[in-house]
């Protein structure tokens, strides 16, 4: 009974380099979110994907970052050519419908230096 | 453009006592508001929601009142145990999708 698992746990990459973090929803759920947490700040909304779909991305920047749910496999989120400024938690949720309830994991740190 | 706001960014309750976390929202098409709670080094956890069109849900503990014309709503917790301390989160819900979260209260029950 694997609630949302998300890898890894905490991620350090250098200016310019690219990060991959991975979200493997809670079985049966085919709803992934995406949410972002800044030091010192609620968490914001980045993208919303259904399997081989995106349903809303409007809380993505536009450059550098991307998303994707295959339909093996878990969501990736990836951001090239990370900055300081993408430092953050990032933090992964699934449903099983649009509207239920969203079970979160764990998180994801991002430490650029 | 915060829509949803939470004021006091941490509060302090002796163990026993009621604790009252208070969140206001502008966007009046939000559907449901949830109210989740968060462990350092993990995700938020579900706690208890409310939709639009009521005003007082009870969960054992917790009770979320909801002022729609105030554009409030808050979360008592009563009796306020240890376990209790974390940060809060008020999130309003439109369209079946994102959630739209508020700054976080960190709550400390004193023993």
């Amino acid at each position: 009974n694997a609630g949302v698992m998300q890898n890894p746990r905490h991620l350090v990459r250098r200016r310019g380099q690219e990060a991959r973090l991975r979200c493997s929803p809670m079985k049966g759920h085919s709803h992934v979110y995406w949410y972002r947490q800044l030091p010192e700040e609620g968490l914001k909304f980045m993208v919303y994907l259904q399997k081989e779909n995106i349903i809303d991305e409007s809380g993505m920047p536009k450059e550098r970052f991307s998303a994707e749910f295959p339909k093996e496999g878990p969501s990736i989120l990836r951001i090239q050519q990370v900055v300081r400024g993408d430092s953050a938690a990032y933090f992964c949720a699934s449903s099983y419908r649009g509207g239920d309830e969203q079970y979160f994991g764990p998180g994801t740190r991002l430490t650029v230096t | 453009d915060q829509q949803v706001k939470q004021n006091s960014p941490s509060l302090s309750v002796q163990e026993g006592r009621i604790s009252i976390l208070n969140c206001d929202y502008t966007n009046s098409m939000f559907d449901y508001f949830l109210w989740y709670k968060k462990y350092p080094a993990e995700g938020p956890t579900f706690l208890i929601s409310i939709s639009s069109i009521k005003d007082k849900n009870e969960d054992g503990r917790f009770t979320v009142f909801l002022n729609k014309s105030a554009k409030h709503l808050s979360l008592h917790i009563v009796p306020s145990q240890p376990g209790d301390s974390a940060v809060y989160f008020c999130a309003g819900l439109f369209g079946n999708e994102k959630l739209t979260f508020g700054t976080g209260t960190r709550l400390t029950i004193i023993p």
